[in-house]
This record gives C-alpha cells, structure tokens and sequence, in this order.
C-alpha cells in the first residue's frame, strides 16, 4: 500500500515570505499523480496543485509550486508571498487507484 | 463549490446507535470517496466505489458499510457507534478511477458526528 509522510507537523512563515514543506510517499506503482490540498479553519479540502509523474516539469500555480523528484519520491511544496489566507493544514497526496493523504503540516502566516 | 453535496451537516447522536450519511457527487463523476478526519488528524481513507461497484477498501472498521446506489449517490452507515467515532466524515469524487484518470477528488463539506 502507498503511504505519504509529511515530516513537519507545524510550519510558521511570516507574511509575505516563502516557505517549503515537505512530503515524501512510497510506492512501486510507475504512473500515479501527487497533489497538495489545503483545508482552512472552515475544514473544506480545496485542491492546491496537482503533478503527473510522468511530467518532468514542476507544476506551478500562481504562488504555489512543487519540486518533484520522482527518484527520491519527494513532493515539496513551496508557498511564496505567503499571504494571511494561506493558514491552514495542507495536506500532500498520492493517487493511484485510490487517494492517500498524509498527516498534514499545519502553517500558520504571522503578519 | 465543489459540486458534492453532503447531508447532514451535524450529526449528534449517542452511543450504540445506528446513522447513514449521505453524499451526492459532483454531476459526471462516477467514482466516491469516504474519509474520516478526527480532531487535528489527517484524513484517514476508508472505501472508494465506481459506478456502483467497490474499488478499494481502507481502514474502515466492520461496523461501517457503504454503498453507491445506481443513481451514483452514496451512503455511509455506521452503526454500534462509540465515542471514538466522533470525527469528520468526508465525502469526495472524481472522474474515473485509477491512474488513467488524474482528475483531483472533489470534496463535499463534511458531516461532523458527535457520539455522546
């Protein structure tokens, strides 16, 4: 089975700064897609960015990107201008015939 | 908004009792996902079905069942309920199922148990 480690329970970043956070998976699976979701006090799970494993190139969405190393099984996500909004627990994820999500690393933008 | 609908909102109820959640997913999505989140935890995978059939099984216990109806709506039924059951319960679909679909899961809003 796929499990994904997201090794930093809490991040703090100030606003306007960047931060990194990190998540491993393993698998022996060759094709199967990577995401970050955010859920923000309100609870809702909304999709942050989405990676195909057989792209080389890194997704990027606005302030958000990910630096995928497919080799080391490494899905960081990387918020830059971080902004007061973007409180909230993200949570990687790995999708092959069935979506497993990590702990989450809950961060918190300080102003 | 997602497009998946959940209902209840809140459910409180006490323990050894029965409930069904609901959940409604997205218009053309054929696949649905069950989550449950207790408090400051991750989302914990329990059962995935498409088009009605079921495709993967996580760490759902025995007093759960699920099933997806031909509408492709689909219900979550806990029952001998503990207080450690108290949790968020989500609902998510998708497109299709496996990697030749990489169509995100959509998520509904929760239904938040409370077991007293």
């Amino acid at each position: 089975a796929q499990t994904v480690t997201q090794s930093q329970p809490e991040m703090s970043v100030q606003e306007a700064e960047t931060v990194t956070l990190s998540c491993t998976y393993d698998t022996s699976e060759n094709n199967y897609y990577l995401f970050w979701y955010k859920q923000p006090p309100s609870r809702q799970m909304i999709l942050v960015i989405r990676q195909e494993a057989y792209k080389q190139q890194n997704a990027t969405e606005n302030r958000f990107s990910v630096n995928f190393q497919k080799a080391a099984k490494s899905f960081s996500l990387k918020i830059s201008d971080s902004q007061l909004g973007d409180t909230a627990m993200d949570f990687c994820a790995f999708l092959n015939n069935d979506m497993r999500f990590g702990a989450g690393t809950r961060l918190t933008v300080k102003p | 908004d997602s497009g998946v609908t959940q209902t209840p909102k809140h459910l409180i109820t006490a323990t050894g009792q029965r409930v069904t959640l609901r959940c409604s997913p997205r218009s053309g999505d054929l696949s649905v996902y069950w989550y449950q989140q207790s408090l400051d935890q991750g989302l914990q995978f329990l059962i995935q079905y498409y088009n009605g059939e079921e495709r993967a099984k996580g760490n759902i216990l025995e007093r759960f069942s699920a099933q997806q109806f031909p509408d492709l709506h689909s219900e979550l039924n806990l029952s001998s309920l503990e207080l450690g059951d108290s949790a968020l319960y989500f609902c998510a679909s998708s497109e299709g199922t496996g990697p030749q679909f990489n169509s995100p899961l959509h998520f509904g809003n929760g239904t938040r148990l409370t077991v007293t």
